[in-house]
């Protein structure tokens, strides 16, 4: 079956390090991926889009990597900060505008 | 501000009643999705319009979820009957799709508790 998995553990890391979320997906070929933020009781909001033939984005601290083989995107926070604590989710796309799928979201807090 | 809204933002009912919510998307946006969340996990798709057309339902949502979008702006998401499974938060997104690309932007939720 298709799905996308990210890191079900929260991840906690402390202030000024750098936090790598992972998001693996099986039996899709996207044709992008797109990493959003979600703040308690709130809507997620848009951080980066990586499509499949680009290798990296970045947006200052932030940085995705994407691998069509290992079939893995990677997203980084540089210089973490305790107000990127948040959950952090993980959407594809499979092209030919269809709809987005979306990963459970990764939990993370960076401590001071 | 010319963001998503959504209306309510909480709302809580007794089980069986009927519920109406409103999504207001970004005006030029021509995709409307409708989520649910609950704690812990990521949205779960209900549904989506492109304009007007509602293009895809979720086989997992029941007879009792209907959704509208009359002309194309504003959309509508009822339950009836109301079950206490039912509670979540229910988010709105639009999005302009072009290039193939499908950035969603989110409302901040309607908040649901069946009692």
């Amino acid at each position: 079956s298709q799905k996308i998995e990210q890191n079900s553990e929260a991840l906690n890391i402390q202030e000024g390090k750098t936090a790598t979320l992972t998001c693996n997906y099986t039996n899709y070929s996207p044709a992008y991926l797109q990493w959003y933020r979600q703040d308690p009781g709130r809507g997620p909001v848009f951080l980066l889009l990586i499509r499949e033939n680009e290798k990296e984005k970045r947006k200052e601290r932030l940085k995705v990597t994407f691998d069509t083989t290992l079939k893995q995107s990677l997203f980084h926070i540089t210089a973490s900060q305790p107000a990127d604590s948040a959950t952090y989710l993980c959407a594809l796309n499979a092209g030919n505008n269809r709809k987005l799928i979306w990963g459970l979201g990764t939990s993370l807090a960076v401590n001071p | 501000d010319t963001g998503v809204s959504q209306d309510p933002r909480h709302k809580i009912t007794k089980r069986g009643q009927n519920v109406t919510f409103r999504c207001d998307p970004i005006s030029e946006h021509n995709r409307l999705y409708w989520y649910r969340q609950t704690l812990g996990q990521g949205p779960e798709f209900l549904t989506y319009f492109q304009n007007e057309a509602q293009l895809e339902k979720s086989r997992l949502l029941s007879d009792r979820f209907s959704a509208e979008r009359p002309k194309g702006s504003f959309s509508t998401l009822e339950i009836q009957r109301t079950e206490q499974g039912d509670s979540a938060m229910y988010l709105c997104a639009s999005s302009l799709v072009r290039g193939g690309t499908d950035t969603q932007y989110f409302g901040p939720g309607t908040r649901l508790t069946v009692l």
